[in-house]
């Protein structure tokens, strides 16, 4: 089984300010991991994934991620936040042996990014 | 990449009805993923429809309620039968496509569904 915890129903941050987007992952294999962000009224968008590799991937719009394989985190970072950040944020997990599309969301974190 | 349409983008439907989900997709995939996001809630995977197969459901999830058409490697529908106000949801297309780092995931704009 596979499953995803995002801790933070909501994060607030100052423009300008650093953020961070709290992900946990568990799974039985090696994880696939994925940041999705959703703007009002609209559908997902992909932000970034980890397959392998470096633990430090960086995706679209300045986002970037660190996967820490002893913590079981993802955690989504950008070292200077936008108003335009202002969304809401899907961390998404699945184990690489999983078929393809069945991967298991966290409940989402509200990021707002007051100026 | 995938560019992913869907139609309709939203809906008022009386309860007892049921409502069709059209999902296009701008090319060739072997599985297309149908996902539920209820109002605050996260995604939940409904099924996996396979062309010229039927259709795999999720637990808590059945054909009766969910029927799934799957004509080609490019469409695939969605019906939501005999509809109570607990459907109310936004219904979400999705498509895996392999790049040279792996799946991406990619999902249409959704379909807003409120039932009365």
């Amino acid at each position: 089984a596979q499953s995803v915890a995002q801790p933070e129903d909501q994060v607030n941050v100052a423009e300008g300010n650093p953020l961070t987007v709290k992900c946990t992952y568990s799974v039985s294999g090696n994880p696939y991991l994925f940041w999705y962000v959703q703007y009002p009224n609209r559908g997902l968008q992909f932000l970034l994934k980890y397959i392998t590799g470096d633990n430090l991937v960086k995706g679209s719009y300045g986002f970037e991620a660190e996967f820490n394989k002893s913590q079981t985190s993802f955690h989504l970072k950008k070292p200077s936040a936008l108003v335009s950040d202002s969304a809401l944020y899907f961390c998404a997990v699945r184990d690489h042996n999983t078929n393809a599309g069945k991967s298991t969301f966290g409940d989402g974190t509200t990021l707002t990014v007051k100026p | 990449s995938a560019v992913i349409s869907q139609k309709p983008s939203r809906d008022i439907c009386q309860r007892g009805t049921s409502l069709t989900i059209q999902c296009q997709v701008d090319s060739q995939v072997t599985m297309m993923f149908w996902y539920r996001q209820q109002p605050g809630q996260s995604l939940t995977l409904i099924a996996t429809a396979n062309q010229g197969s039927e259709a795999t459901y999720e637990s808590g999830f059945v054909i009766d309620k969910f029927p799934i058409s799957r004509p080609n490697l490019t469409f695939s529908t969605l019906t939501v039968s005999n509809m109570s106000p607990e459907d109310s949801s936004i219904y979400l297309c999705s498509v895996d496509k392999s790049g040279t780092s792996g799946y991406e995931q990619y999902f249409g704009p959704g379909t807003r569904l409120t039932v009365t």
